[in-house]
């Protein structure tokens, strides 16, 4: 089956600094990559994602990007804040909403 | 639009009982897929319903089963409990706009087995 490994598993960053979380995929039919943020106690929420015929997507401070023949995919956030801090996981998804999820990046912004 | 709801929140059992959860989707969701999540495993697929048909399917033991009504409302139940089935179980809902969906996440139930 599918393995999605996500890196790093902790990440400590300064205020307005950029934090980077890097996943690689064994499946080339996973066509749908999201990323989720999980707050202590909540559910997890989509903040972006791409699909498989996408290089790059942004999304103000936030930027995804996939490279298909490596199978990897990263997430980007840029001037980062306290608020940004949570835990991160990626996915790699199949048709029929089937997704293998990453193992998740507890974001840590200092202030 | 309301979110997705679980019932219930939260679930104490014991070993060998049987639980069942629900799950009811956004209005207008008609897929609505299974999770559990724990620390050690982190969140592992279970299965996903789409107009009461399971379409797919994760690596998780026939204990586990689920079912969606007409109003696309899922449960999912686990019978025999064992102590590692102690986890947050969240279902998720999408729309059928193509053949892979945004998931929007419930709240979870949190399932302790003693």
């Amino acid at each position: 089956g599918e393995n999605v490994e996500q890196h790093p598993s902790t990440l400590s960053v300064q205020e307005g600094d950029s934090a980077v979380i890097k996943c690689t995929y064994s499946d080339s039919a996973s066509n749908y990559f999201p990323w989720y943020k999980q707050e202590l106690g909540k559910r997890p929420q989509l903040i972006i994602d791409i699909r498989s015929n996408v290089g790059e997507k942004k999304d103000q401070r936030i930027a995804v990007t996939l490279n298909k023949t490596a199978k990897h995919f990263s997430l980007h956030i840029t001037e980062t804040q306290p608020e940004d801090s949570a835990v991160y996981f990626c996915a790699a998804g199949y048709n029929f909403n089937k997704f293998y999820f990453g193992s998740g990046t507890k974001l840590n912004v200092k202030p | 639009k309301a979110g997705v709801t679980q019932t219930p929140r939260y679930l104490i059992k014991t070993r060998g009982q049987q639980v069942t959860l629900s799950c009811s989707p956004i209005s207008g969701h008609r897929s609505v897929s299974w999770y559990q999540q724990t620390p050690g495993q982190g969140l592992q697929f279970l299965f996903e319903y789409f107009s009461e048909t399971q379409r797919n399917k994760g690596n998780f033991p026939g204990r586990f089963s689920g079912r969606q009504f007409s109003n696309s409302r899922s449960e999912m139940n686990v019978s025999t409990l064992e102590l590692g089935d102690s986890a947050l179980y969240l279902c998720a809902s999408s729309l059928p706009g193509g053949p892979i969906d945004e998931q929007f996440f419930g709240p979870g139930t949190r399932l302790t087995v003693l």
